[in-house]
């Protein structure tokens, strides 16, 4: 069965880095694109970034642009998510979610992991 | 647009149908037949309930049903149950920078 676990989070001053993991196994990982979606506390889902399956191509949402950085090793099976400059805003669940086959023309999230927490405070 | 809009709340009685709009545009639900629809019970990550606008992946129950009609998806529950009691999320693929955009959410009170 499809499995996503996340790990990395944790207690961060403004300013500081941290790099989320997130280990995939069950399903074929170099075949699916890789997403982060986030929620802050009590509030939405927002989407932060994708990764193809290959690896070569990352969209970022705005809010994250620049100070965030989607990777992922297929040789491991492991998506990262790296990020810099953290804001107090950035305080949210990150979750590692699959994506789209390669190939199937579709666009959604099927499979979600239980989330990191990442809390930015001074 | 930073969201999809969604009404905060809708309640109904066990035995009864809902439905929940999702408002977009042009460049999302209007553009694209990528609507996608989740479910959050509290505390859990979310579900996948309907993708393609209106195609349930195996496991989702028949009650759960979606549409779109030009900008605006919904999603209908049928014979309404306890458990259905959650927050549900739209989500859209959007050709604008953003590439992908979620609802505002709603919170499903069964009653």
């Amino acid at each position: 069965q499809v499995e996503l676990v996340e790990s990395g989070g944790g207690v961060v001053q403004p300013g500081s880095s941290l790099r989320l993991s997130c280990a995939a196994s069950g399903f074929t990982f170099s075949s699916y694109a890789m997403h982060w979606v986030r929620q802050a506390p009590g509030k939405g889902l927002e989407w932060v970034a994708v990764v193809s399956y290959d690896g070569n191509k990352n969209y970022y949402a705005d809010s994250v642009k620049g100070r965030f950085t989607i990777s992922r090793d297929n040789s491991k099976n492991t998506l990262y998510l790296q990020l810099n400059s953290l804001r107090g805003e950035d305080t949210s669940i990150f979750y590692c979610v699959r994506g789209s086959r390669y190939g199937s023309g579709s666009f959604y999230f099927d499979y979600w992991g239980q989330g990191t927490l990442v809390t930015v405070s001074s | 647009q930073s969201a999809l809009t969604q009404p905060a709340s809708v309640s109904g009685s066990p035995g009864q149908s809902i439905t929940i709009s999702c408002s977009g545009t042009s460049s999302d639900i209007g553009g694209h037949n990528y609507v996608s629809w989740y479910q959050q019970h509290p505390g859990k990550a979310p579900k996948l309930l309907i993708f393609d606008v209106s195609n349930r992946p195996s496991g989702t129950s028949y009650r759960f049903s979606g549409s779109k009609s030009g900008s605006t998806a919904s999603l209908t529950i049928s014979g309404l149950q306890a458990d259905d009691e959650a927050d549900y999320y739209c989500s859209s693929y959007t050709s604008s920078s953003i590439f992908f955009i979620f609802g505002t959410g709603t919170k499903v009170t069964v009653l």
